[in-house]
């Protein structure tokens, strides 16, 4: 059965902080990887990883993704208020449309 | 603005009633998707479509219905056959094929009263 599981669950950190954040799966015929944040109702995208080594960066987010251990970790450097929100991880296998999202990392960033 | 458009935002329901969410994209999208949200559950896929005409059971549509008799519209109908109905619902879309994400809308949170 495929599946997406993220850790851990929640974290609470002080701004300035950095956290990393963790998506591993189990999905037959990996396509691609998809983080996205979701601050209160829609998810907005951030980064897409298909290939292994390869990092994505977005001011201080960044991604990278392992497809032979079958994870990524998501970085937030210096982290703000702002940052706080849930982080999904999503994955799509290479036959269909489907995404399989994980349960998602809750993050709350403190003063 | 090209976007996705869920409506209602805030949905209340009695037991035992039929309800049905809309989502309107603009995107051109052919692909479209119907997420449920619980806490602690991340995003459970109910039904997506491909195609106009076309649709797929995700891995928890019993208690739902859908059609997609246009290309921008993709209704969802909680029936009374849902035994746990209260939840986030999203919708997306997205490009078919490709490396593309999903975009979503702002959802709608269904409350059984």
């Amino acid at each position: 059965e495929d599946k997406v599981v993220q850790s851990p669950l929640s974290l609470v950190v002080h701004e300035g902080d950095t956290v990393t954040l963790n998506c591993s799966y189990e999905v037959t015929n990996f396509r691609s990887l998809l983080w996205y944040k979701q601050e209160k109702k829609a998810p907005t995208f951030l980064f897409m990883l298909t290939s292994s080594g390869i990092e994505k960066k977005s001011g201080r987010l960044s991604s990278i993704l392992d497809k032979k251990e079958l994870f990524s970790i998501l970085n937030i450097t210096a982290t703000q208020t702002g940052d706080s929100a849930i982080y999904l991880c999503a994955v799509r296998p290479n036959t269909g449309n489907q995404f399989y999202f994980g349960t998602g990392t809750s993050l709350t960033v403190i003063p | 603005d090209g976007g996705i458009t869920q409506s209602p935002k805030y949905l209340f329901r009695k037991e035992g009633q039929n309800v049905t969410l809309s989502c309107e994209q603009n995107l051109n999208h052919d692909a479209m998707y119907w997420y449920r949200q619980d806490p602690g559950q991340g995003l459970r896929l109910i039904y997506y479509s491909q195609i106009v005409n076309d649709f797929q059971k995700g891995d928890i549509a019993e208690g739902y219905s859908v059609s997609r008799e246009k290309k921008e519209s993709f209704p969802l109908t909680v029936t009374s056959a849902q035994k746990n109905p209260t939840a986030f619902y999203l919708c997306a879309s997205k490009i078919p094929g490709g490396d593309t994400e999903a975009f979503f809308g702002q959802g709608t949170r269904l409350t059984v009263v």
